[in-house]
């Protein structure tokens, strides 16, 4: 199946410990995203890479770091956990430039306790 | 500084209905609008699009109707379903800038049979 996908679908975790979601797509998009969804269901961009490159990065806390090995998966990892990381994080692909709209995951739900 | 205004925050129309929910942008150089379709646990989902070189788009039961002029566009959604039942996003973005798209902040619809 063509897709983007992300795993884990849910991750529970304490404060103070340090995770990481992993976002790949076969779809052949050269640019990726991570969006971060409140629990007022407001989306948020994080980050954009484009072709492995780092494009956009919103005011995220230095906690937050993507990698892009390669242009076909970007992971999200976070350190040092804190209670308002609680959200769904969504990663997104899409192709630059065409004005093509994103494909997204199924989305992250990451709950600190 | 909210780029995209969306508005209701929720909707309920009855089955059979027309829903409908608009949109409101600053930025005149916005010149992709697309519309995303979110069931709860899912990510969002490309549903209609529009360029700001028509007024209209039609696609089935969806409408976007477009006024450059107001900076202003809607989603029309004829014969309301229970199955439409989702959260509506709408978003702007400028092509070849990375193409970040910028949210607005989500309606609630509710369709009742």
């Amino acid at each position: 199946d063509t897709a983007v996908s992300q795993t884990p679908k849910y991750l529970v975790t304490q404060m103070g410990n340090d995770k990481s979601i992993k976002c790949e797509q076969n779809l052949g998009h050269d640019t990726m995203y991570w969006y971060k969804q409140d629990s007022k269901k407001f989306l948020k961009i994080m980050f954009s890479y484009n072709n492995k490159e780092l494009i956009i990065n919103e005011t995220v806390p230095n906690r937050f770091s993507p990698k892009s090995p390669d242009k076909a998966h970007l992971n999200l990892h976070i350190n040092s956990l804190e209670l308002g990381d609680s959200a769904v994080y969504f990663c997104a692909s899409s192709q630059n430039g065409l004005g093509v709209g994103y494909t997204f995951g199924s989305g992250t739900r990451l709950t600190v306790v | 500084q909210q780029q995209v205004k969306q508005s209701p925050q929720s909707l309920i129309v009855q089955k059979g209905g027309i829903s409908i929910i608009n949109c409101a942008y600053e930025n005149t150089a916005f010149d992709y609008f697309p519309w995303y379709q979110q069931f709860p646990g899912k990510g969002p989902a490309l549903l209609i699009a529009i360029r700001p070189d028509v007024s209209e788009k039609k696609e089935g039961r969806f409408t976007i109707s477009f006024n450059k002029s107001a900076k202003q566009f809607s989603l029309h959604i004829m014969d309301s379903q229970p199955g439409d039942s989702a959260t509506y996003f709408c978003a702007a973005s400028k092509m070849n800038t990375g193409n970040q798209f910028y949210f607005g902040t989500g309606t609630s619809l509710t369709v009742i049979p």
